[in-house]
């Protein structure tokens, strides 16, 4: 079966210490995408990708990075400078830029 | 700039009840316009979606049409039923300025009672 799959569905990381988060999609859609959600609040874009080796900042980008090494996959960094990053974060892909996306599970990030 | 404005919610209906859930928008070209739906702990899935003016949309019950002289798209469903419970998100594409970016609005929490 097609689809995006996130991993993993909890995280739990220390203060100071950068996280990667995984997302992997086998639909052969050219743009990627991250999003954060916090609670009770709509989707914010943190990064997106219209093709291989290319990447996008979007209106959060501060305190993450990304990479597009290859078309399946679009991995999240977490880095030590994101100041609140307890959040849902939600990968998203689809065809091209602009068309109906198709989102993974997500992965719930706690700070402790 | 484009943006998306949703009533805002939560929505509490009793079963077989009709919904409507408010959506209008702002936009300087021609947008693609969608609904997603999300359930508690999952992430967004696509309802349904309209391309273009008068289109109607249509998924499970739910509908929602176009329009462009009142810049809405209004989400629609003639009986909830308790699994409909979730949070849905209206959003929109605008290719045609070289947009990149879908908008969402922020959501609707919609609970359905027995």
């Amino acid at each position: 079966d097609g689809g995006i799959t996130q991993s993993p569905k909890y995280l739990f990381r220390k203060e100071g210490q950068n996280v990667t988060l995984s997302c992997e999609q086998n639909l052969n859609h050219d743009a990627m995408y991250w999003y954060r959600q916090d609670p009770g609040q709509g989707l914010r874009l943190i990064y997106y990708s219209q093709i291989v080796n290319d990447f996008q900042k979007g209106d959060i980008a501060e305190g993450y990075s990304v990479s597009r090494e290859k078309k399946e996959s679009f991995p999240l960094t977490v880095t030590s400078a994101q100041k609140n990053p307890t959040a849902f974060y939600l990968c998203a892909s689809s065809i091209a830029s602009g068309n109906e996306q198709f989102f993974g599970p997500g992965t719930r990030l706690t700070v402790l | 700039g484009n943006s998306v404005t949703q009533m805002e919610g939560p929505v509490t209906l009793s079963e077989e009840a009709f919904l409507t859930i408010n959506c209008t928008y702002t936009a300087t070209g021609y947008p693609s316009l969608f609904w997603y739906v999300q359930y508690p702990g999952e992430g967004l899935q696509l309802l349904l979606k309209a391309t273009k003016a008068d289109d109607k949309g249509s998924n499970k019950g739910f509908e929602a049409t176009y329009r462009k002289e009142t810049t809405s798209f209004h989400l629609e469903k003639g009986s909830v039923q308790v699994s409909d419970s979730a949070v849905y998100f209206c959003a929109l594409s605008d290719g045609n300025t070289g947009g990149f970016k879908t908008i969402f609005g922020a959501g609707t929490r919609l609970f359905v009672k027995a």
